[in-house]
């Protein structure tokens, strides 16, 4: 059964220096890994998708490593901004169709 | 936006009744999964539904049940409510086709508060 777990659960910085968030997964055999951000009582944002024949995926300031062979995924945000302040979910796609299996999630403080 | 709508937003329920939720998928999708997310937790795969059958399911009792549509708006219903199925209810959306497998699109969800 694949299991994710995101340590630290919660993290606070200050504005300006770069944030990582860490995502390991116990099962190997993934379709795909998404990056995702939740504000608090809201739906979830689409950050960044990586396939499973992928190592990493950029976005602006957000980039996203995939090292399946040890089961981690690592999200880095530079030059963190009050409005980077979130949650941040990572997800495993498990088989065809793309089920996600979630992590806890890392709740995010970035302090003006 | 993601184009995923859900309603209603918000709803309460007392223990023993039975809910139905609604997700409207992005256009062009022809897969809507839906998660359950407890407070301060991750969501929950609930089950997945492809071209109207349903394709998996997670660690759920019967009493979840959903359907989906021609036009691939979805419902989730719940059965015998209990005070744990009180939760976010997200729906997503995704195009599932032969390759590489699209992102999915979360809807705003809805709370569900059962009493």
């Amino acid at each position: 059964k694949q299991e994710v777990t995101q340590i630290p659960a919660a993290l606070s910085v200050p504005e300006g220096e770069n944030l990582v968030l860490n995502c390991s997964f116990t099962d190997s055999a993934i379709y795909n890994l998404q990056w995702f951000r939740q504000d608090p009582g809201k739906g979830l944002t689409s950050l960044l998708l990586i396939q499973s024949s992928q190592r990493e995926q950029t976005s602006g300031r957000l980039n996203a490593s995939l090292d399946k062979s040890s089961g981690r995924s690592t999200l880095y945000i530079a030059a963190s901004q009050p409005g980077d302040s979130a949650t941040y979910l990572c997800a495993v796609g498990v088989a065809a169709g793309n089920k996600l299996t979630f992590g806890g999630g890392t709740r995010v403080l970035v302090k003006p | 936006e993601t184009g995923v709508t859900q309603s209603p937003t918000h709803l309460i329920k007392t223990r023993g009744q039975q809910v139905t939720l609604r997700c409207s998928s992005q256009s062009g999708h022809n897969t809507v999964s839906w998660y359950q997310q407890a407070l301060g937790q991750g969501p929950q795969f609930i089950f997945q539904y492809y071209r109207e059958e349903e394709n998996g399911r997670g660690n759920f009792p019967p009493r979840f049940s959903g359907l989906q549509f021609p036009n691939y708006s979805s419902e989730l219903n719940v059965n015998a409510l209990e005070l744990d199925d009180s939760a976010l209810y997200l729906c997503a959306s995704s195009l599932e086709a032969s390759g590489r497998t699209k992102t999915q699109y979360f809807g705003p969800g809805t709370r569900l508060l059962v009493l």
